[in-house]
C-alpha cells in the first residue's frame, strides 16, 4: 500500500490561505491522491482528489507535483471552521487514516 | 445533496448486551463500510460489504461482529455482546462502484456508542 507523510500540526492566520502538504513517494500509476478532513468527533469529510492534474472545486485546491510524488492542499481563505485533522490518502477501496495533520486556524 | 445518515447518533448499553448500528447509505451506491474511532484515536476501518457479502475485515471485527443489509436501503452493523472496549465512535461510509473518478467514500455522522 502507497504510503503518506504529513506534518503533524500546522497553524495558519485566519483569512490566509493554508498549504497543505503530503509526501507519497511510493505511489503507483493509477492510484489517486484524496484529501479528507475530520472536524472534532464529526464524520471524515471528503474534499478532494486528484490523479495528475491540479484540482480546484468549492472547498480547496490540489497541486500535485509531476512526477506524483507529493501533493499540497490549499484552503485559499482559511476560517475557523476550518480547523480539523486533515488526511492524504492514496487508497480509497479501504481507507487506512493515518495521524493526519491537525490544522489550528488562529484569529 | 445525498448523504450518508446514521442512527442512533448515541447509544448507551451494558456491557453484555446486543446493539445495532444502523446506516442509510447514498441510494446509488453499492460499496459499504463500517470504521470506528476510539475516544483520542485513528478512525480505523472495521469492514467492508459489496453484493451482500463481506469483501474485506479488520482483526477488530471479530465474530462478535456482524453486518446486514436487510432491505435496499438499510446496512446494519451488530455487536453481539458488547464488551467495555467496543466504546467508540462508530462511522458508516458508502462509494459507488465504478470508474476510479467514482471511487469517493462518503461518511456519515457517526453513532457514539458507549458500553457501561
Amino acid at each position: 500500500d502507497a504510503k503518506t507523510t504529513q506534518p503533524t500540526s500546522m497553524d495558519c492566520a485566519e483569512g490566509r490561505a493554508a498549504n497543505l502538504p503530503c509526501n507519497h513517494s511510493t505511489i503507483s500509476g493509477n492510484e489517486y491522491v484524496y484529501w479528507y478532513r475530520q472536524i472534532h468527533s464529526q464524520g471524515p469529510q471528503y474534499i478532494i482528489h486528484g490523479l495528475k492534474n491540479n484540482e480546484t472545486n468549492e472547498m480547496a485546491s490540489l497541486i500535485i507535483t509531476e512526477d506524483r510524488k507529493s501533493s499540497t492542499l490549499i484552503l485559499p481563505h482559511a476560517t475557523l471552521r476550518d480547523t480539523a485533522v486533515y488526511y492524504c490518502i492514496v487508497r480509497v477501496d479501504k481507507i487506512i487514516f493515518g495521524k493526519g495533520t491537525r490544522l489550528h486556524i488562529l484569529p | 445533496e445525498p448523504e450518508v445518515t446514521q442512527t442512533p447518533s448515541h447509544q448507551v448499553t451494558q456491557m453484555g448486551q446486543e446493539v445495532i448500528l444502523r446506516c442509510v447509505p447514498i441510494s446509488n451506491h453499492l460499496y459499504f463500510y463500517w470504521y470506528r474511532q476510539i475516544l483520542g484515536q485513528k478512525v480505523e476501518f472495521l469492514v467492508s460489504f459489496y453484493n451482500n457479502e463481506i469483501s474485506e475485515k479488520s482483526e477488530i471485527f471479530d465474530d462478535q461482529f456482524s453486518v446486514e443489509r436487510p432491505d435496499g436501503s438499510n446496512f446494519t452493523l451488530k455487536i453481539r455482546s458488547t464488551k467495555l472496549e467496543d466504546s467508540a465512535m462508530y462511522f458508516c461510509a458508502s462509494r459507488i462502484l465504478g470508474l476510479a473518478e467514482q471511487e469517493t467514500q462518503y461518511f456519515g455522522p457517526g453513532t457514539r456508542l458507549l458500553v457501561l
